[in-house]
């Protein structure tokens, strides 16, 4: 089993250039996020997942987009990247059992550490 | 919108020493969970929490969670090196998807 895969594992991209930050599970979970991770600091969700076509804003979703067209894919789309956007992405995850309030494990991928310059 | 606040947010511990870390949440959470994130990788799920006043041992790890549901701590016992990461808590409340704390950074001297 892959479990999370995240595709590239580096990149450096320059002011105002647009990439695609490819995520995909095959785990069959239902529910899927993006994390962004800076230096030292936790983890802030961008967007989230709870279902194929469904997806959500996190805390920090300025200058990103996502969609969920399959169950295993959630790509991250920066349109204009910008310095502030140079984090480690790491998308994510879990089943969720409809109904039940309770998420369940979540699996990381290895992340994409993206610099803008 | 919810918060969830970690401390300390470094910890610097002599091998055999215990550490704790403590998490705090703004509202009540549904149920906690606990990541370990090692230097350089992706956080890796230890436990999760459900139950008021639960507490779970893992080996030298102990967690717990507060009778309020709003608090959690994770302990460990005797660190070894191979404790060196960066410990998370995690919880959701409205929002469906998992909120994480700000995390404890631990160093362990040999």
């Amino acid at each position: 089993n892959a479990g999370v895969t995240q595709t590239p594992k580096f990149r450096i991209l320059k002011i105002g250039q647009s990439m695609t930050l490819q995520c995909a599970q095959d785990m069959n979970h239902n529910y899927m996020y993006w994390y962004r991770q800076d230096p030292g600091m936790g983890l802030k969700l961008i967007y989230y997942s709870v279902g194929a076509g469904i997806t959500d804003k996190g805390e920090v979703p300025n200058g990103y987009n996502v969609s969920r067209s399959t169950t295993e894919d959630f790509p991250l789309r920066l349109e204009l990247a910008a310095p502030s956007q140079t984090s480690v992405y790491f998308c994510a995850s879990s089943y969720h059992l409809l109904g039940q309030s309770l998420n369940t494990e979540a699996f990381f991928g290895q992340g994409t550490r993206l610099t803008v310059v | 919108g919810q918060q969830v606040m970690q401390i300390p947010q470094y910890q610097h511990v002599q091998e055999g020493e215990d550490f704790t870390t403590y998490c705090n949440s703004s509202t009540t959470l549904s149920n906690i969970q606990w990541y370990k994130q090692r230097p350089g990788g992706h956080p890796v799920f230890l436990i999760q929490l459900v139950k008021s006043g639960e507490v779970k041992k893992q080996k030298r790890l102990t967690f717990q969670f507060g009778e309020a549901k709003k608090n959690s701590s994770l302990h460990i016992t005797a660190t070894q090196t191979t404790d060196v990461g960066t410990y998370f808590c995690a919880g959701n409340t409205g929002r469906r998807a998992l909120t994480f704390g700000s995390g404890t950074r631990l160093q362990v001297q040999p």
